[in-house]
């Protein structure tokens, strides 16, 4: 099946930094990424989609300009996470969707993030 | 606005037990069902997928029934075992009025633990 990877699976930043999650659709042309977030013992929150060549499509209560997101090709999306507090250390994953096969949505692994 | 109710919200059941998770959703128009096993700390994956003509698909243990005219949908493990603790999320997808994406919509996730 197809395969989606996210990278890093795990990155510690400091506090006031910015660090990039990247996501990338290793055999098919995503057309439509989307990137959620997760806590602990929680389901995944949808927080933004996006088209590629197209902005981002934030949910309520996401602040786009502190999660950065870009889709510049069919193949690679970013989000970055920008003057990161500690209150954002999370489980961020991304999943991709293209015409290819039934707009199937297909999971990365989950990048950990952990803010000190 | 769409809504996927999962219930129940978590579940303890003894190895080797049959359970069975429900999903009920308000997404219309309806393209497909789909529930997803997320493991901790790991990306989704897929265990079925169902369109509207579809009424019930089994994967293994796993066989999920879709009832289109109640909008109801449920998944039921056979024969648990310790590896079906994660969490099970129903998502249900929606065809976007003027074509393009198919837009998903969540369920929160049911949480199951199996034990010995």
């Amino acid at each position: 099946g197809a395969v989606v990877s996210q990278h890093p699976s795990r990155v510690i930043c400091k506090s006031g930094t910015s660090v990039k999650i990247e996501c990338r659709s290793l055999d098919f042309q995503a057309t439509t990424m989307f990137w959620y977030r997760q806590f602990p013992k929680q389901s995944l929150m949808l927080m933004a989609t996006s088209n590629e060549g197209s902005k981002a499509t934030y949910e309520q209560g996401v602040e786009k300009d502190k999660f950065l997101i870009n889709h510049a090709s069919l193949t690679l999306s970013t989000l970055t996470v920008t003057s990161a507090h500690p209150e954002d250390s999370s489980f961020y994953i991304c999943s991709a969707s293209g015409t290819h096969s039934g707009n199937t949505i297909y999971f990365g692994e989950g990048s950990w993030l952990t803010v000190v | 606005k769409n809504q996927v109710e999962q219930s129940p919200q978590s579940l303890i059941i003894l190895e080797g037990k049959n359970c069975t998770l429900q999903c009920n959703y308000t997404v219309s128009p309806f393209s497909n069902l789909r529930w997803y096993k997320q493991d901790t700390g790991r990306g989704p994956v897929s265990l079925t997928i169902m369109t509207f003509s579809e009424n019930t698909k089994s994967n293994g243990r796993y066989t999920a029934t879709l009832d289109a005219d109640t909008k109801q949908s449920s998944l039921h493990i056979t024969a648990s075992q310790l590896s079906d603790s994660a969490s099970y999320i129903c998502v249900v997808r929606e065809i976007h009025a003027s074509g393009g994406s198919y837009i998903p919509t969540f369920g929160r996730g049911t949480s199951l633990i199996v034990h010995p």
